[in-house]
């Protein structure tokens, strides 16, 4: 089966600009995430969706980020303006499980984000 | 909020040596999910572990869930070339997300 497919795979921007990162999860998983993953450090989850509705976006900066998942399939996460310590790897992840029931998570290839 | 501690942070180890990393939680944990990071890649599953006190084996890798359900290990023995990477935990406490360790990277000289 194909994976977790995102895009663009880099993209460099200098600070205040905005970015748009594409995810389309695993066909038939209901739940996806995002999460920042800055270097030497853990994946840090941003959002986490159950189809189209949000289950958890307590850690999303919401002054600056942003994130949908209109139809429950693909989802788009933006940052605007972006900050220098925005400067990371966007990673998009899906589950077959639902939300509140743990497994495993399969990431996609992720986005690395340069800010200058 | 809930934080994961993982240690070492490196480890650089022969090729043949056994490696193991340690996993700490400050809460109790519900689950805990290892995860394998290769350089320039996205983190794949390993294992999920549940009850307390649990063991899993596959191949060369060895994880342990703590008694208490706040600690785990993982051990690799007669490592190989292709065990380098970035070992992460990640645990669930009550109705958390997963919360990630900062990983423990292995360097294995040939």
């Amino acid at each position: 089966e194909a994976g977790v497919a995102q895009s663009p795979r880099y993209k460099i921007i200098e600070k205040r600009q905005s970015v748009a990162f594409w995810c389309n999860p695993i066909s038939g998983h209901a739940t996806l995430y995002w999460y920042q993953q800055i270097l030497g450090q853990g994946p840090k989850l941003l959002i986490q969706f159950q189809n189209n509705g949000v289950v958890d976006d307590s850690q999303l900066p919401k002054d600056r980020f942003s994130a949908e998942r209109l139809k429950g399939v693909d989802s788009t996460l933006k940052i605007q303006p972006a900050k220098l310590e925005d400067s990371a790897v966007y990673l998009c992840a899906s589950s077959s499980l639902p939300s509140g029931i743990a497994g495993e998570q399969f990431f996609g290839p992720g986005t690395r984000l340069t800010v200058l | 909020g809930q934080q994961v501690m993982q240690i070492p942070q490196y480890q650089h180890v022969q090729e043949g040596e056994d490696f193991t990393t340690y996993c700490n939680s400050s809460t109790t944990l519900s689950n805990i999910q290892w995860y394998k990071q290769r350089p320039g890649g996205h983190p794949v599953f390993l294992i999920q572990l549940v009850k307390s006190g649990e063991v899993k084996k596959q191949k060369r890798l060895t994880f342990q869930f703590g008694e208490a359900k706040k600690n785990s290990s993982l051990h690799i023995t007669a490592t190989q070339t292709t065990d380098v990477g970035t070992y992460f935990c990640a645990g669930v406490s009550g109705n958390t997300p997963l919360v990630f360790g900062k990983g423990t990277r292995l360097s294995v000289i040939a």
